[in-house]
This record gives C-alpha cells, sequence and structure tokens, in this order.
C-alpha cells in the first residue's frame, strides 16, 4: 500500500478565489490521480497527473479551471481557479500502488466556496 | 460508458444481523471490479480486488464475490464498527486506468 498525506485538510474559500492542493506519498509512483466527491454523488476522476508531462483530464474537466502539477514522483498539486459555490465539495488524491496497480486514497480535502 | 449501480442506499443492521450489499455493473472489459470502506471524514480505504467471475475474497466479517453482471459484499455478524459507506467501482480493460465508482451503500450498525 501507500501512505497518502494532503493539504489542506478543509478550507472556505470566497466565490472568485482560487485553492492549491497538495498531495504527497511516501514512495515513488509513476501514476497520481485526482478525484471529487461531490454530496451525495460518486467519487468522479477530475485527471490523471502524469510526471513530466500535461494531466489528462477526463470529460468535463478542463486544464484552466482544474491546473495539475506534478513534478515528482511523489508529490503533485490541483488548483481550483475561479470558485464558485458549486466547487464545495471533497478533492481525493490517490495513487496506484502495487503488482496490481491498485489505487490507494489519501484522506481528502473538504472545500466550501461560499 | 461505464456504469455502476449500488444497492441498498442506505441499510441499518442490528448486531449480528447478515447481509449483502449489491454492485451492478457494466463495463467495456472488466479489468477489477474494487470495493472500498469510507468512514465520515476519510478517504477511502481499501478492501478488496475481484478479477474475474467466481472469484470470492474475504477479509474478517466481509466476503465479496462478483458475476458477469454484479457484485456481493455480504457482512457476517456485523458488529457497530462495520458501519460505515461502502464503495464499489470498476475500471475497464482498455483506455487508462480510470475508477468508475457507485454512490455507495451507507452501513450502519445497532449495538
Amino acid at each position: 500500500s501507500a501512505v497518502i498525506s494532503q493539504k489542506p485538510s478543509r478550507d472556505i474559500c470566497q466565490r472568485g478565489t482560487s485553492l492549491t492542493i497538495q498531495c504527497q506519498v511516501d514512495s515513488q509512483v509513476t501514476m497520481m490521480f485526482w478525484y471529487r466527491q461531490q454530496p451525495g454523488q460518486s467519487l468522479t476522476l477530475i485527471a490523471t497527473a502524469n510526471q513530466g508531462s500535461e494531466a489528462t483530464y477526463e470529460s468535463g474537466f478542463v486544464i484552466d479551471k482544474f491546473p495539475i502539477s506534478r513534478p515528482n514522483l511523489t508529490f503533485s498539486t490541483l488548483t481550483v481557479s475561479n470558485m464558485s459555490p458549486e466547487d464545495s465539495s471533497i478533492y481525493l488524491c490517490s495513487v496506484a500502488a502495487g503488482l496490481r496497480e491498485t489505487q490507494y486514497f489519501g484522506p481528502g480535502t473538504r472545500l466550501l466556496v461560499l | 460508458e461505464d456504469q455502476v449501480t449500488q444497492s441498498p442506499e442506505a441499510l441499518r443492521l442490528q448486531e449480528g444481523e447478515s447481509s449483502s450489499l449489491n454492485c451492478s455493473y457494466t463495463v467495456s472489459g472488466l479489468r477489477g471490479l474494487f470495493w472500498y470502506r469510507q468512514d465520515p471524514g476519510k478517504g477511502p480505504e481499501f478492501l478488496f480486488t475481484l478479477y474475474s467471475a467466481g472469484e470470492e475474497k474475504e477479509k474478517e466479517r466481509l466476503k465479496a464475490t462478483l458475476t458477469k453482471k454484479e457484485s456481493f459484499l455480504h457482512i457476517t455478524a456485523p458488529k457497530p464498527e462495520d458501519s460505515a459507506t461502502y464503495l464499489c467501482a470498476v475500471q475497464a480493460g482498455k483506455g487508462n486506468n480510470r475508477l468508475a465508482f457507485g454512490k455507495g451503500n451507507q452501513v450502519v450498525v445497532i449495538p
């Protein structure tokens, strides 16, 4: 498995501002992912963070709104830009680890946009 | 498009009352079906991966099974500490490593 930490654990932000969420893993991993979990909804993949290249975004998510960095094999950031109340959600980082590349999740960042 | 439907959405059990959670899925070439447990305020915790129909896996009071259309998570003689939301996800054989999740089964075990 992998030990994953996220910062901040929670935040309350004003609309129109941006927040950067950090994800740190205790071992080098090839694949890191960012998910969103909205109230009453299932986890939805935002993008795959690729080390050394641009992130791969899922349908409905764009780089201008959710820029991602992946400077090395243990760290990634997700920025939620120009926030609106609809961005209030839990944002989760995950990594693929082990022989079968099982995905393990961080504790999440709880974001409330006013 | 990969789809995952979990039922029931919510379940209240008496301690010791065994039950099963259902995860129905449609996916183009199943690569793996995953069960996670999520406690309030925490990220999902990995429980099992099932790869082919007929496969079963167990962990303490939990047993996961898989058919070509659905998976069951059986909870035997549950305890209050089994209270959590159980998430099911599928990974398709083609494309990237995206997991498609259901909305979860919220389980409350009453002492």
